[in-house]
């Protein structure tokens, strides 16, 4: 069975950094493409990024490039978020997930770990 | 970057009905289309990928058709545990976008 258990959400203040993590297990994470999406409170889904099976490769919707930096560590079946100069609209629900490929439809979600930016 | 318009943007229906949604591409995107539920507090479940491929496990009530711009999510017999906020997905390129959903909710 595919588990994706996400962690690490916490309030922070605006400016500040966190790390979100998200330990996979049921199939073979080296071989798949994962991702992050999140849903501020009330809202829809937005896509955050994206990184290739080795690492090679990550994608990032432009509201958080520069500031939220997407990792992997294959030997851990493991996915990171690093989160700098947090702003108050980065609050949300991050949802790791796992990719059906580059671009791909996403076919398993985490459950979630909750962020709020705030003073 | 794509935008995606979902209509309607809520909806009412019965058990036992039979419902479709909707959803628009701003530009072609052939059939690189997913549907996903989500049920408050949850996690979204993925229920259709590659505009009309059901995924495993997933009920055959529901089904998906379209390509290009114009695509539809169609549930027959609503069943109780269907009423939720349903989203689409394009997974034609990067940024990869959602609608904003369509919410059903029990008449």
């Amino acid at each position: 069975e595919v588990q994706l258990v996400a962690s690490g959400g916490d309030l922070v203040q605006p400016g500040g950094s966190l790390r979100l993590s998200c330990a996979a297990s049921g199939f073979t994470f080296s071989n798949c493409w994962m991702g992050w999406v999140r849903q501020a409170p009330g809202k829809g889904l937005e896509w955050v990024a994206n990184i290739k099976e080795d690492g090679s490769e990550k994608y990032y919707v432009d509201s958080v490039k520069g500031r939220l930096t997407v990792s992997r560590d294959n030997a851990k079946s493991s996915l990171y978020l690093q989160m700098n100069s947090l702003r108050a609209e980065d609050t949300a629900v991050y949802y790791c997930a796992r990719a059906r490929g580059r671009v791909g439809a996403i076919d398993y979600w985490g459950q979630g770990t909750l962020v709020t930016v705030s003073s | 970057d794509i935008q995606l318009t979902q209509s309607p943007s809520s909806v009412s229906a019965s058990v036992g009905d039979r419902v479709t949604f909707t959803c628009r591409a701003s530009q072609d995107i052939s059939s690189w289309l997913a549907w996903h539920q989500q049920k408050p507090g949850e996690a979204p479940k993925l229920l259709i990928y590659a505009a009309s491929n059901l995924q495993s496990g997933v009920p055959s009530r529901f089904s998906g058709s379209g390509s290009g711009t114009y695509f539809t999510l169609t549930i027959t017999s609503l069943q109780p545990e269907d009423f939720a906020t349903y989203y689409c997905q394009q997974a034609d390129s990067f940024p990869i976008t959602f609608g904003q959903g369509t919410r059903l909710e029990i008449k």
